[in-house]
């Protein structure tokens, strides 16, 4: 049973546009949420990840939102540039080790 | 510092064969896992392991196992190869720091099962 659902699975965007990726959640246990970014041919690498303690965290281009009562969380992709077009993974743990993934957002952003 | 390395890239076996992917890894983290990557699926977590002798199920185990004799490598063991083994298959270490948890994945080894 997918414990963490995504979506959409793939979203086109024109440059300089938001990118908007959405996740859900039904175990209130879990306590970490990250998102990764992988590339084809590659392993994902970790983007940036938020805590439930607060509701947002930017970095550079990339901001989670978290709604802790709706059990949702979305990552945003402000300006987004041709170089982000790839595959966006949500997951939650809870423990920050063994992570449960949504299934994946396929990102193409347009010249 | 080569980060996690894993071998082979790519595999083919025949269905019934077994098989051992190796991992290695050299930042001296205490947790390593494997995953699974399937199209539309996201990755599955197979095994992890806290640290040197202790290793533990993920969601999706059956057909694999796993042991970890020492910090550095983290071997994963096809016991006999089925077609549904068909995957891209992900090692990862973890660096815990101020309550960030940076999973470090390899290169991923392709394997394909007839």
């Amino acid at each position: 049973q997918q414990q963490v659902k995504q979506s959409p699975q793939s979203l086109i965007v024109q440059k300089g546009g938001i990118s908007i990726i959405n996740c859900a959640y039904e175990n209130t246990a879990f306590d970490y949420f990250p998102w990764y970014q992988q590339f084809p041919g590659k392993g994902p690498a970790l983007l940036i990840a938020i805590r439930p303690d607060v509701s947002e965290k930017k970095e550079g281009r990339f901001t989670i939102s978290f709604n802790k009562s709706a059990k949702q969380f979305s990552l945003h992709i402000m300006d987004s540039q041709p170089g982000d077009s790839a595959t966006y993974f949500c997951a939650a743990s809870y423990s920050g080790y063994a992570l449960n993934f949504g299934k994946g957002t396929s990102l193409l952003v347009t010249p | 510092n080569a980060g996690v390395t894993q071998t082979p890239k790519f595999q083919v076996l025949k269905t019934g064969q077994s098989m051992t992917l190796q991992c290695a890894q050299d930042m001296n983290h205490e947790y390593m896992s494997w995953y699974r990557q399937d199209p539309g699926m996201g990755l599955r977590l197979i095994h992890y392991s806290v640290g040197a002798g202790i290793t533990d199920q993920g969601e999706v185990p059956n057909g694999y196992n796993v042991s970890r004799s020492t910090t550095e490598d983290f071997p994963l063991r096809l016991l006999s190869a089925a077609p549904s083994q068909t995957s891209v298959y992900f090692c990862a270490s973890t660096e815990s720091d101020s309550g960030v948890y940076e999973q470090y994945f390899g290169p991923g080894t392709r394997l394909t099962v007839t």
